[in-house]
């Protein structure tokens, strides 16, 4: 029961086009997102989050869309670097008070494997 | 990822021997989440806790695992008779209140299973 889905394991991009990388998911309740970024050996780090009453969240090169009524969000990279080359998680939070304790824990897609090539 | 210490980086055990993985979260964070990571697939929450309490283990084996975060101390994710399914990268991720959607996280435990 994947409820964050990341459709594809892989993209390669050339260097200073933009990256777009997709992320469905199926519950409605879903009141926040996040994007994910993970190096090999390394824990994910942090990248870009919105909320579900955005629409659009910019933070210099990444920009990250939500379109609810399609259950769909996007990040796009652009211009893409080299360093950008890791796995990339979407990830998805329901409201607190869905969870024990009001915790904020996470769903993850199973993530896209970014390569931007020189 | 700067702050969130995990230890050890890798851990090798044998089938049905134990496994202690440690999680010391950065400074200021009282909140930690376990997520593990099987071959091939996303990260799986596993548990969360607060200081001294276990707030939601609702992503935890049945069996065999237990979770711990002491006053004093790291917090402890423990595997009694490990199998070779608990294979996985393990994750630790912290936050200084329960309602941050942003964790930081560890560079996890590699724990592999013989």
């Amino acid at each position: 029961d994947q409820q964050v889905k990341q459709n594809s394991p892989s993209l390669s991009v050339q260097e200073g086009r933009i990256s777009i990388l997709n992320c469905d998911y199926t519950n409605s309740m879903f009141d926040y997102f996040l994007w994910y970024k993970k190096y090999p050996a390394e824990g994910p780090t942090f990248l870009i989050s919105i909320s579900s009453i955005k629409d659009k969240n910019e933070d210099g090169r990444f920009t990250v869309f939500l379109n609810k009524s399609a259950k769909h969000l996007s990040l796009h990279i652009v211009p893409s670097q080299p360093g950008d080359s890791a796995v990339y998680f979407c990830a998805a939070s329901l409201p607190p008070s869905h969870n024990a304790g009001n915790n904020r824990k996470l769903i993850w897609g199973l993530g896209t494997s970014l390569a931007v090539n020189p | 990822n700067a702050g969130v210490m995990q230890n050890p980086r890798h851990l090798v055990r044998r089938r049905g021997q134990e496994a202690r993985l440690r999680c010391s979260p950065m400074k200021g964070h009282s909140h930690v989440y376990w997520y593990r990571q099987l071959p091939e697939e996303g990260l799986k929450f596993m548990v969360y806790l607060q200081k001294e309490n276990i707030i939601d283990e609702s992503g935890m084996p049945k069996e065999r695992f237990s979770a711990e975060f002491p006053k004093e101390g790291p917090s402890i994710l423990r595997i009694q008779q490990v199998v070779r399914g608990d294979s996985a990268a393990y994750f630790c991720a912290t936050a200084p209140g329960q309602y941050n959607e942003k964790l930081f996280f560890g560079s996890g435990t590699q724990l592999s299973v013989l």
